[in-house]
């Protein structure tokens, strides 16, 4: 099946600082999805990419769907304590006969020090 | 509308007892779906439906678990026997297509087995 490597497991990092996190994938995908789960929560979709190479932005957060389709970026900019939490990174392939459900990476924990 | 609706919130059932957990999808999504989440292998698919057929059951663990989805608005997860190792948040989720949309997600059911 298919895998897909998050990194970094979890960052430390002081309020206000930029945040980069990525996933790469063993095989292409169609779609790429970004989500962030609080604690007792469900995941809650924060941006989507449906285009290889595309760029796209929702306040301080920017993501990108690589050219290769097998990879993906989130950046937050000067994150601020809601930012905490757990980002997931989701691909989904559709193959003309149909669509798979998505695919999941093991998340980036933030956390944020005042 | 009121997004996906889950229930119970909580489970806590003894090892060998029916666990029934269930899911109202957001109105004239088509497609739903069902998530296992453990800290060892994060978010797993379990089944999708779409049009209340089941399309892909591949992730579901074991013959212990089945899913139904007799209406639109209505699907169960039910383990018998439930065993402590299916100690776990499950999540349903809904979108309105398979390609170029988003799934949206209920607050989960976490499921306690002893």
């Amino acid at each position: 099946g298919q895998q897909l490597n998050q990194s970094p497991q979890s960052m430390f990092i002081q309020e206000g600082e930029d945040v980069s996190m990525n996933c790469t994938s063993s095989s292409i995908f169609n779609t790429w999805l970004w989500y962030k789960q609080d604690p007792g929560e469900g995941p809650v979709l924060l941006i989507a990419l449906y285009k290889a190479g595309e760029l796209t932005s929702n306040g301080r957060l920017t993501a990108q769907f690589g050219i290769t389709r097998k990879d993906s970026f989130l950046n937050i900019s000067a994150s601020i304590p809601s930012d905490v939490g757990i980002y997931f990174c989701a691909g989904q392939l559709y193959s003309g006969g149909g669509a798979d459900g998505l695919t999941f990476g093991k998340g980036t924990h933030l956390i944020i020090q005042p | 509308d009121a997004g996906v609706i889950q229930s119970p919130r909580h489970e806590v059932t003894e090892m060998g007892q029916e666990v029934t957990l269930r899911c109202k999808p957001i109105s004239g999504h088509d497609y739903l779906f069902w998530y296992r989440q453990t800290m060892m292998r994060g978010l797993e698919l379990l089944i999708y439906f779409n049009n209340n057929v089941p399309i892909d059951d591949s992730g579901m663990p074991e013959d212990r678990f089945s899913a139904k989805m007799p209406n639109a608005s209505f699907s169960t997860l039910k383990i018998q026997p439930s065993e402590p190792r299916d100690s776990a948040v499950y999540f349903c989720a809904s979108s309105s297509g398979p390609v170029n949309t988003e799934a949206f997600f209920g607050q989960g059911t976490r499921l306690t087995v002893v």
